[in-house]
């Protein structure tokens, strides 16, 4: 158990739809980091939040967006669903770049992740 | 442009036989090197950092290894249970992102 929390485990929508995945960090992690893995490729980075703010942006598609809560957790909002859409969704907590890291402290630690399925 | 690349694609070894998994990595200045495991369906699980070439880690059957342009995950002696897709990763300096190769799926049989 890596201490970061997901859900739900699994979502079954239609296209044209609009869902939100939840991530609770590991305690202490002010870093939250969001992916998408599908079949035929690796994890692609979507987005990254430190302590409320975004901090950095990868392929994320303007259909998807993020925040970060003042308690730390995160949601991941994907509308308008395309059947290419389906995929696993991950979330990852890091102490990296935190006051507590110490300059060595850069791994990620995933959640179990979101299947989401659009039908 | 920073970039990943793990060999082989796919791996099959025999209970016992030890074999080495290879990720080529392309960084402007290496902030970390990290290792994961993943089973079907499930998170990536966390095994190693490296920060530097000429660092070692080891833990149980595996030893990672830094070079300044690669890494390398040796298995000694697998068990079935050791059967899983194998990631690495690396954080650039001066960036947040961390770039995933798409990994080694090793199979380990009985």
């Amino acid at each position: 158990d890596s201490g970061v929390t997901q859900t739900p485990k699994h979502l079954i929508t239609a296209t044209g739809q609009r869902v939100t995945l939840r991530c609770s960090p590991r305690s202490g992690d002010l870093s939250v980091y969001w992916y998408q893995q599908s079949l035929d490729q690796g994890l692609q980075f979507l987005i990254q939040y430190y302590n409320g703010e975004e901090r950095a942006k990868g392929n994320i598609l303007e259909r998807f967006s993020a925040q970060q809560f003042p308690d730390l957790h995160s949601e991941l909002n994907l509308s308008s669903l395309e059947l290419g859409d389906s995929a696993l969704y991950f979330c990852a907590s890091s102490v990296a770049d935190s006051p507590v890291a110490g300059g060595r402290r850069y791994e990620q630690y995933f959640g179990p992740g979101t299947r989401l399925t659009v039908t | 442009e920073d970039q990943v690349t793990q060999s082989p694609e796919a791996l099959r070894l025999q209970e016992g036989e030890s074999s080495s998994l290879n990720c080529s990595y392309t960084v402007s200045g290496l902030r970390g090197l990290f290792w994961y495991r993943q089973d079907p369906g499930k998170g990536p699980e966390f095994l190693f950092t490296l920060y530097s070439a000429g660092e070692e880690k080891e833990k149980e059957r595996l030893k990672a290894t830094l070079t300044k342009k690669e890494s390398f995950l040796h298995i000694t002696a697998p068990k079935p249970e050791d059967s899983a897709t194998y990631l690495c990763a690396v954080r650039a300096s001066g960036t947040y992102k961390y770039i995933f190769g798409t990994g080694t799926r090793l199979k380990v049989l009985a």
